[in-house]
């Protein structure tokens, strides 16, 4: 079976701190990768995927980043954290149709 | 764009009530997106509940159903006797083509009474 492990669970940072966030999908070779956020309020929405090693789409410009060190790495990161940057972000894999399966978040705060 | 529109929460009933979470879309992007509801229980992270990829099918789960009809372009959710374990946050989303990109509601809190 296929898991999904996200770290931290959560997180409080200053503004103008870096940020790294990851995710480790095991039991599946060669999974498409997500990155999805939700603002306290607000709705998910899609930030990256990535379809294989070295290759990330941005989906959303957030001062974020990403990227797909490994076949089951997914990390999210930024060199400057802004307040908008607070909420719950969210990985996800799918076997390459669009059912997504999720981990179970990191919860930023940004002070 | 694509949107997704569910009943704002939250929403409270009493244990072995009947449920109903409506759920419309817009769909520009694509004729006939995949439809999904997904659950967060406390303490959890976000699972799938129920999938449906063809207007006019039903998809159940749990006891969960939920049929995709294109016409009225909607994906309610519904349930004949809640019970207290289905207290969670439920978000209707559809599917953008094979991006992996879902459009999501902003979820609706369930609160099951006892």
């Amino acid at each position: 079976a296929q898991t999904i492990h996200q770290w931290p669970v959560a997180e409080i940072k200053a503004v103008g701190s870096p940020l790294s966030l990851g995710c480790t999908i095991k039991g599946k070779s060669s999974p498409n990768l997500y990155w999805y956020w939700q603002a306290t309020g607000g709705t998910l929405q899609q930030l990256f995927y990535s379809i294989t090693v070295g290759q990330v789409e941005s989906v959303v410009q957030l001062n974020l980043s990403a990227s797909r060190p490994k076949d089951d790495q997914f990390i999210l990161s930024t060199e400057k954290l802004l307040l908008s940057h607070s909420g719950f972000y969210l990985c996800a894999w799918s076997p390459g149709e669009n059912t997504l399966y999720f981990g179970a978040g990191t919860r930023l705060s940004v002070l | 764009g694509d949107s997704v529109t569910q009943t704002e929460g939250p929403v409270t009933v009493s244990e072995s009530e009947s449920l109903i979470i409506n759920c419309t879309y817009s769909a520009t992007s694509i004729a006939y997106p995949n439809l999904f509801w997904y659950v967060r229980y406390p303490g959890e992270g976000l699972q799938l509940l129920l999938k449906v990829i063809t207007a006019g099918q039903k998809g159940s789960s749990r006891g969960f159903e939920a049929t995709y009809n294109k016409e009225t372009t909607s994906f309610h959710l519904q349930k004949a006797s809640v019970q207290e374990s289905d207290s969670a946050v439920y978000y209707c989303a559809l599917g953008e083509g094979n991006t992996g990109k879902l459009i999501f509601g902003l979820g609706t809190t369930l609160q099951v009474q006892p």
